[in-house]
């Protein structure tokens, strides 16, 4: 596609329920990130994914977040037995960086919105 | 992670222009300066990036300081659609992530 694409683009859930967000990068992009923003926040790292290398989970904030990318492309961010903290927009972004050399410019989704009541 | 600092907020008259700072004084040799901006409801967007020299495109101009510990971010004639904000970031070599603040929230008055 033309962008990133990022569905659902609102999600409201209740607490304790899971919840999957969907990341569709950039066709040929080998790189994709998930950022959250909390409500005034900047933005907080929580994983990215290189090619066929073994994903950095650096900032899930917890066992309850996980993520895979299939076939190097789409991406899925699960969260479980989702928290009232969990509410963010949360954020996915691709780039055709190739090694960790090099300016890498990202692309970003609009986000997915999420409410838990 | 590589930390910048930015003024919290900034803002400008319509049609004038308008000087975004950024320090950065722990940059390292290899490390790119980016610049992005988030409009309201959006992802943020990749505005411009340099490495030593002065850089232009057709959304902004970026003035790097020769010890490259600050850099500028120029738009020339702040319109209405400018009003975002703005993060400054290093992209530093061997890191898998950029790292964003909270960034400068520009104002622009009509």
């Amino acid at each position: 596609g033309a962008g990133v694409s990022q569905s659902p683009s609102n999600k409201v859930t209740e607490k304790g329920k899971d919840v999957e967000l969907r990341c569709d990068p950039i066709s040929g992009h080998t790189a994709l990130y998930w950022y959250r923003q909390s409500l005034g926040q900047g933005l907080e790292f929580l994983i990215y994914f290189q090619g066929n290398s073994a994903p950095d989970k650096s900032g899930l904030p917890s066992d309850r977040f996980s993520a895979e990318r299939t076939g190097g492309s789409v991406s899925t961010l699960t969260i479980q037995r989702t928290q009232q903290e969990d509410s963010a927009v949360y954020l996915c972004a691709s780039s055709s960086r190739q090694a960790l050399s090099g300016a890498n410019v990202l692309t970003f989704g609009a986000g997915s919105r999420l409410t838990v009541l | 992670d590589a930390k910048t600092t930015q003024p919290n907020s900034m803002e400008s008259n319509e049609e004038e222009p308008v000087h975004l700072p950024c320090n950065h004084s722990t940059i390292s040799g290899t490390d790119y300066i980016h610049w992005y901006r988030q409009l309201p409801s959006q992802g943020p967007e990749y505005v411009i990036h340099g490495l030593t020299s002065n850089v232009n495109n057709r959304m902004a101009s970026l003035a790097i300081a020769e010890d490259r510990k600050s850099s500028t971010l120029i738009l020339h004639r702040a319109t209405l659609r400018d009003a975002a904000v703005y993060y400054c970031i290093l992209d530093q070599t061997g890191a898998n992530n950029l790292f964003f603040g909270t960034g400068t929230r520009l104002t622009v008055i009509p």
